[in-house]
């Protein structure tokens, strides 16, 4: 029940393309789902999270979509460029004791120019 | 602001040996402190979480006599890997959470250290 699934495993996309990164979550407790960059070699950082009382959030070219009933959200970067090339990760955590973080998987992503 | 760093950035160790990793909130005080390990293509695994002054909570399968951790002051948090072997070769990054702020659950991770065992 603290898993949280992504997917995909790797993602190509053509610069310019929107690329779509999927998670899903079993626990209804959890109440607070953020997406990481990370880059080789380096620490993550956040992105961008939300909270289950809305249904999209949306910064700059990164949108999450939520999907309380479906447990279900997901990571859209629109106009993917180069340098969007890095893994991402989504996670999820609930508002009791130290608020860990529960990881997906990651997904690789690849923007070809 | 909400600054991490780790020092060092990598270590190379023998076997057998002990490294300890620092890990700094720069412009923060961070009441919540946490390790994590990463190894190659893999996701982020939490070793322990820390309160200052408080001891170290370890998840299941961490053992806390081989991973020392110490949260002294609000900006400070060490890992120390005692009589560390190749297997703990990995990505070792911390992440520190304020619970002053008015921001609940945000974890600002540091850069991470990369330990590399002989």
């Amino acid at each position: 029940q603290q898993q949280v699934k992504q997917s995909p495993q790797s993602l190509i996309v053509q610069k310019g393309g929107i690329s779509i990164i999927n998670c899903a979550y079993e626990n209804t407790a959890f109440d607070y789902f953020p997406w990481y960059q990370q880059f080789p070699g380096k620490g993550p950082a956040l992105l961008i999270a939300i909270r289950p009382d809305v249904s999209e959030k949306k910064e700059g070219r990164f949108t999450i979509s939520f999907n309380k009933s479906a447990k279900q959200f997901s990571l859209h970067i629109m106009d993917s460029q180069p340098g969007d090339s890095a893994t991402y990760f989504c996670a999820a955590s609930r508002d009791t004791g130290f608020q860990k973080l529960v990881f997906g998987t990651g997904t690789r992503l690849l923007v070809s120019p | 602001g909400a600054v991490v760093s780790q020092h060092p950035s990598w270590v190379i160790c023998k076997s057998g040996t002990s490294v300890k990793i620092e890990c700094r909130s720069l412009d923060f005080q961070a009441t919540t402190m946490f390790w994590y390990r990463q190894f190659p293509k893999q996701s982020l695994m939490l070793m322990a979480t820390s309160n200052e002054g408080s001891k170290a909570t370890y998840e299941q399968g961490v053992e806390k006599d081989k991973f020392l951790i110490n949260h002294a002051s609000l900006t400070l948090s060490t890992l120390t890997v005692t009589s560390a072997h190749p297997e703990d070769s990995s990505f070792y990054i911390c992440s520190a959470r304020d619970g002053t702020s008015g921001v609940p659950y945000e974890q600002y991770f540091g850069p991470g250290t990369r330990l590399t065992v002989t």
